[in-house]
């Protein structure tokens, strides 16, 4: 079961790029990488997932080296609304749900 | 836009009653968790079904937790008798068939307080 490892707590400003990089050194061949945002009082929402390389949508990008040793989330042009709780997930998509853990997550702050 | 419903939102309760939660997964969805939130203990999972079939409660107590489908489009966890440290809240998700386990829709949550 790969452990993943990702700072504690952010602070950046509105309109910078954040990234959150998470480690995950016992990265098995089948494990795919996913992260969750969560806003306070909400559920988690599943943002983006990938296996190698770069993964783009709508709202983060993820970039993964070819080792696949960690992974960086990368948020463009941050607003106060994106301050809120990421977490990374490491794990084989195709696996049992009991496997999966959210961790501490990174408490990720936006002040203007 | 298709969304995980959960009720009630809120709920205060005395130890020993009995709580309902009630979970609508997404339409088309055939995988349903229930999850638990604590400022301790952080997001913990409970149980979770696939095609209303459960597959995994290890995460609950089976004393006096219970989770069931009675059909597709409704998943219920019942705590009773309910006690202070089950204070928290419960989140529902759903994931789509070919979504894998790692990609799931949560609910708004309820929040549960036991006195």
């Amino acid at each position: 079961l790969a452990k993943t490892t990702q700072p504690i707590s952010m602070d950046s400003y509105e309109g910078q790029e954040v990234n959150i990089t998470c480690s995950h050194n016992n990265i098995a061949t089948n494990d795919y990488i996913t992260w969750y945002q969560q806003f306070p009082s909400q559920g988690p929402r599943f943002i983006i997932q990938g296996y190698k390389t770069k993964v783009t949508n709508e709202v983060a990008s993820l970039f993964i080296p070819a080792d696949r040793k960690s992974s960086t989330l990368s948020l463009p042009r941050v607003s106060l609304s994106d301050t809120a709780v990421y977490y990374c997930l490491v794990g084989d998509r195709h696996s049992s749900a009991s496997k999966i853990i959210f961790g501490s997550g990174t408490r990720l702050s936006i002040r203007p | 836009d298709a969304r995980v419903t959960q009720t009630p939102r809120h709920k205060v309760t005395e130890m020993g009653q009995e709580v309902t939660m009630r979970c609508q997964p997404i339409l088309g969805h055939n995988t349903v968790f229930w999850y638990r939130q604590t400022m301790m203990q952080g997001l913990e999972l409970l149980a979770y079904f696939r095609n209303r079939a459960p597959l995994d409660d290890s995460g609950m107590p089976k004393d006096r937790f219970s989770a069931e489908m009675p059909d597709a489009t409704l998943a219920t966890l019942k705590i009773q008798p309910s006690e202070p440290r089950d204070s928290a809240v419960y989140f529902c998700a759903s994931g789509a068939p070919d979504g894998g386990a790692y990609e799931q829709y949560f609910g708004p949550g309820t929040r549960l307080t036991v006195t």
